[in-house]
Parts: C-alpha cells; sequence; structure tokens
C-alpha cells in the first residue's frame, strides 16, 4: 500500500512568516494528493488539493506544488496567520481504492 | 447540501465491550470510508463501503466490523474492545467515480474511551 512521510511534525513562525510543509509517497501511480487542516477538536478540512497532471496550485495564501518524479509535494502557506495554527495532514491515494493514506500530521503555530 | 454526521460523539465503554458508531453520508454521496485517529496522530484507514459492500480494508483485526445501508449511511462495530481502541473513529464520504473522485468530507468524529 501506500507510504505518507510528513516533516517536520511541529513548525513554529512568527506571523506574516511563510511556512512549508513537505511530504514524499511511495506509489508512483498516485494521481490525487490533497491537505487537510484539522483544528483542535475538530474534523480534518480539506484545504487544498492537487492532481497529477498540473506541478503547482494556488488559493489565496496557499499553494500545493508536486514533484512526480521525486514522488514529493509541499503545501506552502504565506503571510501566516495566528488562524492558521492548527494540524496539517498530507495524503495520497491508496492504491486501487479512492480512499487516502494520511501523513502523521505536522502541528503548526503562528505566534503573533 | 446535508454534511456528514456522526453519533454519538463521545462515549466511554469498559474493556471487552462493543460498540456501534453511525454514520450518515453527505447528500448524494455513495461510498464511506473509516479511519481511526488516535491522539496526536494521522487518520489511519479502516475500511471502505461501496454500494453496501467492503471495498477494501486497511490494518486492522476482523472484531472491526462494518455495514453500509440502501441510504449510503454506515455503522462501525467494534468487539472486544481494548484499551488501543480509545481513539477519534472518522467516518468521510465520497462520490466514487466522479470527477472528483478522492475527495473526502469528514464528519466531526465519535470519540470513544476504553477503560
Amino acid at each position: 500500500g501506500e507510504n505518507v512521510e510528513q516533516h517536520p511534525s511541529t513548525l513554529s513562525v512568527q506571523e506574516g512568516d511563510s511556512a512549508v510543509i513537505k511530504c514524499t509517497y511511495s506509489d508512483s501511480a498516485s494521481n490525487y494528493f490533497p491537505w487537510y487542516k484539522q483544528e483542535l477538536g475538530k474534523r480534518p478540512q480539506l484545504i487544498i488539493d492537487i492532481r497529477s497532471n498540473v506541478g503547482e496550485k494556488k488559493d489565496q495564501r496557499i499553494a500545493v506544488t508536486l514533484n512526480k518524479t521525486a514522488k514529493h509535494f509541499s503545501l506552502h502557506i504565506t503571510e501566516t496567520q495566528p488562524e492558521d495554527s492548527a494540524v496539517y495532514f498530507c495524503a495520497a491515494p491508496n492504491s486501487g481504492y479512492s480512499t487516502l493514506t494520511f501523513g502523521k500530521g505536522t502541528m503548526l503555530l503562528v505566534s503573533p | 447540501e446535508t454534511g456528514v454526521t456522526q453519533s454519538p460523539t463521545h462515549l466511554i465503554k469498559t474493556r471487552g465491550q462493543q460498540v456501534t458508531l453511525r454514520c450518515s453520508s453527505q447528500s448524494g454521496h455513495n461510498t464511506v470510508s473509516w479511519y481511526q485517529q488516535a491522539l496526536g496522530q494521522g487518520p489511519q484507514f479502516i475500511f471502505q463501503y461501496y454500494r453496501e459492500e467492503e471495498n477494501g480494508r486497511g490494518n486492522f483485526p476482523p472484531r472491526f466490523s462494518g455495514l453500509q445501508f440502501p441510504n449510503y449511511s454506515s455503522e462501525l462495530n467494534v468487539n472486544a474492545l481494548e484499551l488501543d481502541d480509545s481513539a477519534l473513529y472518522l467516518c468521510a464520504s465520497s462520490l466514487e467515480g466522479g470527477p472528483n473522485t478522492g475527495e473526502l468530507f469528514f464528519g466531526e468524529g465519535s470519540r470513544l474511551t476504553v477503560l
């Protein structure tokens, strides 16, 4: 099955700085890479995703880049705000299924 | 559009007991996946149901079982509860076969504590 590694496990930044979270995956057939944000005590919510036919996707302050050759993808958050503080999970499809394998998460703390 | 709903939100059981968790999928979604999220970890895939059949299973023992009903709602049953089963159980619905295959919509979860 798919194996997803996520780094770093924790990330502290000052408000206004950029944050980058990186993930690697093992299955070269994977073609869909979402990022979820989970606030304390809440459900994971999709914030951005990318499919394998593009290398980058942006949505306001967040962007995702994908390198299929190297089998890694990254989440970029610019101009961070305290409300960006949460745990972020990357994911990739389980081989043969329309479900996902998740990374272990990155706790992002944005200090005012 | 109705989102994914789960019940109960919290429950406490003792070792050896059995538990049933319930999930109503988002309107129009035909596939339900269940995940276990231990404290400080990412969600771990338990199994998926599509058209009332199990359509994939993660590395969980047979005492974890499930059902999907004709209205696409689902149940997760866990027998012979162990302390390590304490976790947040997340249900996620999706539309199999659509252009956005892979997108999961999560419920708020059922937090199970086993004493």
